[in-house]
């Protein structure tokens, strides 16, 4: 297993578009979380899965962002009708369920221009 | 006010040198966590703890909860170390669900 990965690693957008990013976390992980992360800041939890059950969003994720797992394995986050301030590096991370370290991939840069 | 506060948010040092980054957290937590990211983004986990210190070749990581305080040191600094350092607390039952960030601590280590 090479770790988590994320792709694309880099998407531009045109505004009002949507855009879709997909995350394959390592294999034995049961847990899958996305965090969104702007210039300058810290990442900021987005949403998180147990196997595919989606157990917490926060509240930035608007109505114009899903998340899905369906199979328990890779997950996909949709932006519908892109807006500039979507513009961010998007983060994916897997763990177990009893704890342990999160392993995070490189993430999606996304710009919308 | 931020749940989590690093300090500093930007460091600059001569190879060799003995750094400290600070994290301050003002919610009780299950565990806190120090990532390395490189430009570009990738995000590196180097320790997870709840209690005490932990060692991991050069760099030490200590915790105390009742301060509501960690700190993680880099002895023998090296140009390879130049990254963003970031603090991040878990708040569910097992540390790792919903970690919250601090800012980062941007290092840069000069030959």
């Amino acid at each position: 297993d090479t770790g988590v990965s994320q792709n694309p690693r880099h998407k531009i957008t045109k505004r009002g578009q949507n855009v879709t990013f997909r995350c394959d976390p390592i294999s034995e992980h049961n847990r899958l979380y996305w965090y969104r992360q702007t210039l300058g800041q810290g990442p900021e939890f987005l949403t998180y899965f147990q196997n595919e059950a989606q157990l917490e969003k926060s509240r930035l994720l608007s109505d114009r962002f899903s998340a899905e797992r369906p199979k328990g394995s890779f997950s996909t986050l949709e932006i519908q009708r892109t807006e500039q301030g979507d513009s961010a590096m998007y983060l994916c991370a897997s763990s177990y369920d009893w704890g342990g370290e999160a392993f995070f991939g490189q993430g999606t840069r996304l710009t919308v221009v | 006010k931020n749940e989590v506060e690093q300090s500093p948010q930007n460091l600059t040092a001569q190879e060799g040198e003995f750094i400290t980054i600070n994290c301050s957290y003002s919610v009780g937590i299950s565990a806190l966590h120090w990532l390395q990211q490189h430009p570009g983004g990738g995000i590196v986990s180097l320790f997870m703890l709840s209690s005490g210190k932990k060692k991991h070749g050069r760099l030490i990581a200590t915790i105390n909860i009742q301060e509501k305080h960690s700190s993680l040191h880099i002895t023998a600094s090296h140009p390879r170390d130049s990254a963003v350092y970031i603090c991040a607390v878990g708040l569910g039952l097992f540390g790792n669900e919903k970690l919250t960030f601090g800012t980062g601590t941007r290092l840069t280590i000069i030959p």
